[in-house]
């Protein structure tokens, strides 16, 4: 079985500090990779994705990812963090080509001034 | 961009009343999934459907049935609402295997349930 764990449910960070992140995996069968952002009372936004190809995934917003799969790790991280980088992140995995995704528990950033 | 909307973004039904989640996407997507989401839990799977007409389970069914009579449009149903099913519910969907986009969800806004 796959699952997927957020290593910190939240992260405070003043702004224009780096952030990263944390989401490890654990999976029987090659996997995508997914971060999605949550601004408060909206769905959920595609960041990033990792399907294949370059470790290294560049996302919306100045975000990006990197794959590592010795450590079954794909943490987010962004240089600089602004106010509006306030939200709930979400990393996920699909194994396969199931279009099944399994969500981790989410990691709340809170960015203060 | 693919649009998925959800009819309903907030609804209080008291205990034991049937409660219908309407979800429409407008990019011919096969596949539609329904999920649920609780603080500190995450996201997690009650139903998807590969096709018109059928349906799986996800990790947490009970509960809670669907239907998908056309393509674009995926219902979730509480045939008895209770109170531990207060939550918010997220409707996504995706393209089939092979297909731009495949394995890439899209979601609705959400829905809000409160049950009395």
């Amino acid at each position: 079985a796959q699952s997927v764990t957020q290593l910190d449910s939240q992260v405070p960070v003043f702004e224009e500090a780096p952030v990263e992140l944390r989401c490890n995996y654990s999976s029987s069968v090659s996997v995508y990779l997914f971060w999605y952002v949550q601004y408060p009372n909206q769905g959920l936004q595609l960041l990033l994705k990792y399907l294949s190809g370059s470790t290294l995934v560049k996302g919306i917003n100045g975000f990006e990812a990197e794959f590592n799969k010795s450590q079954t790790s794909f943490h987010l991280r962004k240089p600089s963090v602004h106010i509006s980088d306030t939200a709930e992140y979400f990393c996920a995995v699909c194994p396969g080509n199931t279009g099944k995704l399994i969500f981790g528990q989410g990691t709340t950033l809170q960015v203060k001034p | 961009d693919v649009k998925v909307t959800q009819s309903s973004r907030y609804l209080v039904k008291r205990t034991g009343e049937k409660v219908f989640l309407e979800c429409v996407q407008d990019m011919d997507h096969e596949n539609m999934f329904w999920y649920r989401q609780d603080p500190g839990l995450g996201l997690r799977l009650i139903y998807f459907s590969y096709d018109v007409k059928m349906k799986e389970k996800g990790d947490i069914p009970e509960g809670y049935s669907v239907s998908r009579e056309k393509k674009e449009r995926f219902s979730l149903i509480l045939e008895s609402a209770s109170t531990n099913q207060t939550s918010m519910y997220l409707c996504a969907s995706t393209g089939g295997s092979g297909s731009p986009g495949a394995n890439v969800l899209t979601f609705g806004a959400g829905s809000r349930l409160t049950v009395l």
